[in-house]
């Protein structure tokens, strides 16, 4: 069965970087674009963007450009969301998503929390 | 970008018949897709496409769509339905998502 699991909680000071992992298993891990997703405490979904699993193309959202980077390693079948110059508003909750068609979310991992504060 | 707007809170009585709507002139050109999402845990896929429900979805879920509004209707509401809905959609590139602000649920 489909099953995408996550790094868990990550404390980060203002500034720092953060890399969330999203390891996936039960499917040909290129076959199927993955969606970054975040949540922000108490708010709702807002979709980070895509990367296709088979070229490496990632695709961000408005508001997603410059300090987050989507990345794999498809030999352990990993997607990867880094985050760089971390801010206090990026705390939330990020989920991976891979597709059930094309950029439609259908699998999802965990959630990984990812607290900035100083 | 586009925007979808979704009403905040819907309440149903159990075993009745509830509506949730998504507005967003996306839904001109494509489906909607909706998550259902209980507290502290993760987004669960409930329908997208043309009416398509995932392996496990009952069939009391089922949705529509009429000019710039889709729908995900429940007929005969569960205790278990209560939480937030989410719907998704393409963004007028075609190439974006984007969510709905989400509504929650109440199955009285």
């Amino acid at each position: 069965q489909v099953q995408l699991v996550q790094s868990g909680s990550e404390l980060k000071k203002p500034g720092a970087s953060v890399k969330v992992s999203c390891k996936a298993s039960g499917y040909s891990f290129t076959n199927y674009g993955m969606n970054w997703v975040r949540q922000a405490p108490g708010q709702g979904l807002e979709w980070m963007g895509w990367i296709n699993t088979d070229t490496g193309n990632p695709t961000y959202a408005q508001g997603f450009t410059g300090r987050f980077v989507f990345s794999l390693d498809t030999s352990v079948s990993t997607a990867y969301l880094q985050i760089s110059s971390l801010k206090a508003e990026d705390t939330a909750t990020y989920y991976c998503a891979r597709d059930v068609v094309t950029i439609i979310p259908g699998y999802w991992g965990q959630g990984t929390l990812v607290t900035v504060s100083s | 970008s586009s925007e979808l707007t979704q009403d905040p809170a819907v309440s149903v009585a159990l075993g009745h018949t509830v509506r949730i709507t998504c507005q967003g002139d996306t839904f001109r050109s494509y489906y909607a897709t909706w998550y259902h999402q209980k507290p502290g845990q993760a987004p669960v896929l409930v329908l997208y496409g043309k009416n398509i429900r995932p392996s496990g979805i009952p069939d009391r879920f089922s949705g529509s769509s009429s000019g710039n509004t889709a729908s995900l209707t429940i007929t005969g509401a569960q205790a278990e339905d209560e939480g937030d809905y989410y719907c998704n959609g393409r963004d007028s590139s075609g190439n974006h998502l984007v969510f709905g602000g989400g509504t929650k649920l109440t199955v009285l």
